[in-house]
């Protein structure tokens, strides 16, 4: 089973929509969970970070839920701009100096 | 913003060649990572360094490769014998411990071709 699963999509949505994405993880030592956007042949880039209490960041919110070992991500009013992959990520061991565990990815495509 | 800088972008090596990839963290960052992706898959984790000494390393991380602070600017991954399943992106990552900053900031990679 993989450490950290995501619907790997494409979701295709018009401007304007929101959209959700899914991804849990088997570890449960896993300790911080974050939000990483990766555009085309570009490194990985922290959109947020995600706690227990949910955050909100503008458009984007995301969740927790460690007892089911989940995280969800979702972006309203979508823009043209939104269009990457979504990663899931997962950080083991103790401290904030752990490596990132990654999942493969969500592709988002907006369209006008 | 400060920026974690990598060279060179893109480097073509044949099969059984030693490459060498470099990288300049955050000036004031202490912890190293290198994480590569082969086209289309996901993000995998190498090794991790820390006070001049890995603190983790993958499976993946094979007696192939090697890294090195040199100079205490730069942070180098050593390949000393390439595959051609040794060809992907190859990302730096660097980490600061401050109060409000506690994710790793990633280069903009290596891309490796190995023929």
């Amino acid at each position: 089973r993989k450490e950290v699963e995501q619907d790997p999509g494409p979701f295709n949505v018009p401007e304007g929509a929101t959209v959700a994405f899914n991804c849990t993880y088997s570890n449960s030592a896993s300790q911080s969970f974050f939000w990483y956007r990766q555009d085309c042949r570009k490194e990985p880039k922290l959109l947020m970070s995600v706690y227990s209490s949910g955050n909100e960041d503008g458009r984007f919110t995301a969740q927790l839920n460690r007892a089911s070992q989940y995280i969800s991500l979702l972006i309203r009013d979508s823009k043209l701009s939104d269009s990457a992959t979504y990663l899931c990520v997962v950080r083991r061991g103790s401290g904030n100096t752990g490596k990132l565990i990654f999942g493969q990815g969500t592709t988002l495509q907006v369209k006008p | 913003e400060p920026e974690v800088t990598q060279t060179p972008s893109h480097q073509v090596t044949q099969m059984g060649q030693e490459v060498i990839l470099r990288c300049v963290p955050i000036s004031n960052h202490l912890y190293f990572y290198w994480y590569r992706q082969i086209l289309g898959q996901k993000v995998e984790f190498l090794v991790s360094f820390y006070n001049n000494e890995i603190s983790e390393k993958s499976e993946i991380f094979d007696d192939q490769f090697s890294v090195e602070r040199p100079d205490g600017s730069n942070f180098t991954l050593k390949i000393r014998s390439t595959k051609l399943e040794d060809s992907a992106m190859y990302f730096c990552a660097s980490l600061a411990l401050l109060a409000n900053k506690e994710t790793q900031y990633f280069g903009p990679g290596t891309r490796l071709l190995v023929l």
